[in-house]
């Protein structure tokens, strides 16, 4: 079965800055990859996704990166501000379903 | 759009009695997802249903566990006999197909004593 790992597992950054965070998956056969966001006490909600038919997406300041031969998306969220600390999960699934999630991030970031 | 409805939001109990958690999906969705949140293990895939119809039950840690969904509109995850090492955060999650996004209930909050 699909394997997700995610690093790093906290990230601190200052406002303004740029947060990364990378993802690699086992399954070649993996199509969807759902990036969500995590606030304290609530569910996880989509913040971005991308199909393994597009190598990039950008939604204001949050941008996701696919690379199918190496196995391997990325989170981009430039210019932080302190609302966007959560906890971050990545997400690996074949037609949306069976999704399996990384073991997520916690972002901080410092006013 | 009232989005996913968990109940109970949290529920304490002792070990060895039973848990029903349940779950009313976005209406119109036709596939729901139960997952466990824990610090160690993170976000699991328990079981989804398309249609109302079991599909991968895979990730049911063992036979304590069930998942029924006898209508579109509710399904319900019951543990027994509970135990202290289910204690986590369950939440329930709903989409159409070819969608995607899996939207996700506020969770229930589970602790066995």
């Amino acid at each position: 079965g699909e394997n997700v790992e995610q690093h790093p597992s906290t990230l601190s950054v200052q406002e303004g800055d740029s947060a990364v965070i990378k993802c690699t998956y086992s399954d070649s056969a993996s199509n969807y990859f759902p990036w969500y966001k995590q606030e304290l006490g609530k569910g996880p909600q989509l913040i971005i996704d991308i199909r393994s038919n597009v190598g990039e997406k950008k939604d204001q300041r949050i941008a996701v990166t696919l690379n199918k031969t190496a196995k391997h998306f990325s989170l981009h969220i430039t210019e932080t501000q302190p609302e966007d600390s959560a906890v971050y999960f990545c997400a690996a699934s074949y037609n949306n379903n069976d999704m399996r999630f990384g073991a997520g991030t916690r972002l901080t970031v410092k006013p | 759009d009232a989005g996913v409805i968990q109940s109970p939001r949290h529920e304490v109990t002792e070990m060895g009695q039973e848990v029903t958690l349940r779950c009313k999906p976005i209406s119109g969705h036709d596939y729901l997802f139960w997952y466990r949140q824990t610090m160690m293990r993170g976000l699991e895939l328990l079981i989804y249903f398309n249609n109302n119809v079991p599909i991968d039950d895979s990730g049911m840690p063992e036979d304590r566990f069930s998942a029924k969904m006898p209508n579109a509109s509710f399904s319900t995850l019951k543990i027994q006999p509970s135990e202290p090492r289910d204690s986590a955060v369950y939440f329930c999650a709903s989409t159409v197909a070819d969608r995607g996004e899996q939207f996700f209930g506020p969770g229930t909050r589970l602790t066995v004593l």
